[in-house]
C-alpha cells in the first residue's frame, strides 16, 4: 500500500522565522495531497492541499509544492506566529484504497 | 465545524470487556472513517464506510469491528479490549473518497484507557 514519510518530526522555529516540513510518498499513482493542523485536544483540521497536476499553491502565509518526479512535497508556513504551534500532517490518497494514508506528523513549536 | 459527534470523549476499560464508541454526523456525508492516532505512529486506519451496510478494512483492523445501519451514525466495537488499543480514536466524514480530492472533516477525538 502506500506509504507516507514524514520530516522532521519534531521543528522550533522563533516566531517570524519560516518552517518548511517535507513529505514523501510510494504510490505514483496517489493524485491528492492534503495538509492538516491539529490543535492540542482537537482533532485534525485540514489547512491547504494540492493536486497532482499542479506545482504549487499558496494561502497567505502557507504554501505547499509538489515534485511528482521525486514523489515528494512540501509545507512552507513564513512568518511564523505563536498561534502556529500545533502537530502538522501531511497525507496522500492511495489508489487502491480510496483513503488518505498519514505521515507521522511533525510538531511545531513557534517561540516568541 | 462540520456536524459530527463523537461519543464517548473519554472512556476506561478492563482488559476483555466489550467498547463500542459511536460517530454521529449531520452533514448526510457518504463516507467515514475511523482513525487511531498513538505517538510515533500518526494517525492509522482502522475501518471506513463507503454507504449504509457497505463497509471494508483499513491498515490496524485487527481487533475491531463497524457497523453502519443508518448514514448519521458509524460505530465502532472493540470486542475483547486489549491494553494495546489504548489509544485515541477519531472519526472523519467525507463527500466522496479521497481519490475524488474532497476534504475530510475530523471529530474532537475519543481517548480510550484499557487497564
Amino acid at each position: 500500500g502506500e506509504n507516507v514519510e514524514q520530516h522532521p518530526s519534531t521543528l522550533s522555529v522563533q516566531e517570524g522565522d519560516s518552517a518548511v516540513i517535507k513529505c514523501t510518498y510510494s504510490d505514483s499513482a496517489s493524485n491528492y495531497f492534503p495538509w492538516y493542523k491539529q490543535e492540542l485536544g482537537k482533532g485534525p483540521q485540514l489547512i491547504i492541499d494540492i493536486r497532482s497536476n499542479v506545482g504549487e499553491k499558496k494561502d497567505q502565509r502557507i504554501a505547499v509544492t509538489l515534485n511528482k518526479t521525486a514523489k515528494h512535497f512540501s509545507l512552507h508556513i513564513t512568518e511564523t506566529q505563536p498561534e502556529d504551534s500545533a502537530v502538522y500532517f501531511c497525507a496522500a490518497s492511495y489508489s487502491g484504497y480510496s483513503t488518505l494514508t498519514f505521515g507521522k506528523g511533525t510538531m511545531l513549536l513557534v517561540s516568541p | 465545524d462540520a456536524g459530527i459527534t463523537q461519543s464517548p470523549r473519554h472512556k476506561v476499560t478492563e482488559t476483555g470487556t466489550p467498547v463500542t464508541l459511536r460517530c454521529h454526523q449531520t452533514e448526510n456525508h457518504r463516507y467515514m472513517y475511523w482513525y487511531r492516532q498513538d505517538p510515533g505512529h500518526g494517525l492509522r486506519l482502522i475501518h471506513y464506510s463507503y454507504g449504509v451496510k457497505d463497509t471494508d478494512k483499513g491498515e490496524v483492523s485487527d481487533g475491531y469491528s463497524v457497523s453502519r445501519s443508518k448514514t448519521e451514525d458509524f460505530l465502532l466495537t472493540l470486542e475483547s479490549a486489549t491494553s494495546s488499543q489504548t489509544s485515541v480514536y477519531f472519526c472523519a466524514i467525507s463527500e466522496s473518497d479521497a481519490q475524488l480530492n474532497t476534504e475530510a472533516f475530523f471529530g474532537q477525538g475519543t481517548r480510550l484507557t484499557v487497564v
